[in-house]
Formats: structure tokens, sequence, C-alpha cells
């Protein structure tokens, strides 16, 4: 089945600092990747749709610049939040779309957890 | 827009009964349908899915849903639970037009021993 990793899985860093997660298709190419963000006990927030070789489509309320994302291949995305601040500590999903699955399906990676102090 | 509703934050079951999750939809058009399921810390999992064709939807570790029009819903069900099935279980709806997927509020499912 199709494969997403993310990397890492749990981060912590300072505040100010940039932190970049990657997302990768182990084996199949993705030219579409989401980025999701979760809060606890809550739903999983569409954050912006990230198109291999062209600018990402960022959800409304989603600052471009603080969730910088880029797709350069069509088996990684990276999602870089640039001068973190404690309300930015979440868990942050991936997820991709094969291009033989249905419609809507999508594969996720195991989610990176960022904790900014 | 569309939308999904699960208007239960959590079920409670115990093993061996049978088990429902609810999700109720708004779509424009057909709707494409989904069930994940989410483990502590990790990511989601597909469970199943509708596009067309039966009602009857089958998906992974013996969970099915059953696809009703005329009311709107997508229940997830499974006929005998168990304690592992205990998790955080999402219903989504793709957005016409778009890949993308708009996420219910989650239901957690609780399987007591």
């Amino acid at each position: 089945g199709a494969v997403v990793s993310q990397h890492p899985s749990r981060v912590i860093c300072k505040s100010g600092t940039s932190v970049k997660i990657e997302c990768r298709s182990l084996d199949f190419q993705a030219t579409t990747m989401f980025w999701y963000r979760q809060f606890p006990k809550q739903s999983l927030m569409l954050m912006a749709t990230s198109n291999e070789g062209s600018k990402a489509t960022y959800e409304q309320g989603v600052e471009k610049d603080k969730f910088l994302i880029n797709h350069a291949s069509l088996t990684l995305s990276t999602l870089t939040v640039t001068s973190a601040h404690p309300e930015d500590s979440s868990f942050y999903i991936c997820s991709a779309k094969t291009t033989s699955g249905a419609p809507g399906e999508l594969f996720f990676g195991e989610g990176s957890r960022l904790t900014v102090l | 827009a569309q939308s999904v509703a699960q208007p239960e934050d959590q079920v409670n079951v115990a093993e061996g009964n049978p088990l429902t999750v609810k999700c109720t939809y708004s779509v424009s058009g057909n709707p494409y349908l989904f069930w994940y399921v989410q483990y502590p810390n990790r990511g989601l999992q597909f469970l199943l899915k509708y596009i067309t064709g039966d009602n009857l939807v089958k998906g992974s570790y013996g969970f099915e849903a059953e696809f009703n029009k005329s009311q709107t819903s997508f229940h997830l069900k499974k006929p005998s639970a168990l304690v592992s099935d205990s998790a955080l279980y999402f219903c989504a709806v793709r957005v016409t037009g778009f890949q993308k997927l708009v996420f219910g509020t989650g239901t957690r499912l609780l399987v007591s021993p």
C-alpha cells in the first residue's frame, strides 16, 4: 500500500526559531500533498495544498509567510514553521494522494508533534 | 459548502457488542465519503470509502459503513467490537471539484473489556 513518512515525529524548539517538517511518499509519486494541523482533542484543520513544482494553495486564515510549504519533487513536501511561537505548538499531519487512488482518497503520515518553548 | 457532522464526542461499548459511530454529511453533488482511524500520537489510517455502487461498504479490520442517501448518513459499524478498536474515528467528505477532504470533529470510541 501507499506509505507516507513524516520526519521528525517530535520536535521541541525555542521560540523564534524555525522548524522544518518533511513529508515523503515512499512508494509512489505524489503530485499533491496536503498539510493539516490538529489541536488537542480536535479535528484536523487543512492548512494548505501542496502541488509539485508550483506554489502551495493556503486555506483562509493560514499565514503563508508563517508556514512555508515547498513541494520540490514528486515524493517530498516540506513545511517550515518560521519564527515559531508557543501558539504554533500542535500536531502537524501531511497526506498525499496517489494517482491511481479514488478521488479524495488520501494516505497520511504519522504526524509531527511540535512543541515551542 | 461541504461539511460533515459527527454528533457523538464519545461512544462506549463493551467488547463483543456491536458498535456504531455516526456521521452525517452535507455536499453538493455526489458525495465521496471516507472513514479514518487515529491512534494516539499517530497519523490517520484509512478504513473505508464510499464512491459509488453498493450502499454497504466493507473496510479494514472488520469495519463497514452504510451509505444512506435519504438520511445523508454514513455510519460506521462493526458487528463485534474489540478493545483494540479503541481510538479516534473521523468521517470525511471530499470537497467537490477538489482533492482535499473536510473532516468531522471525530468520535472517540472506547471499548471496555
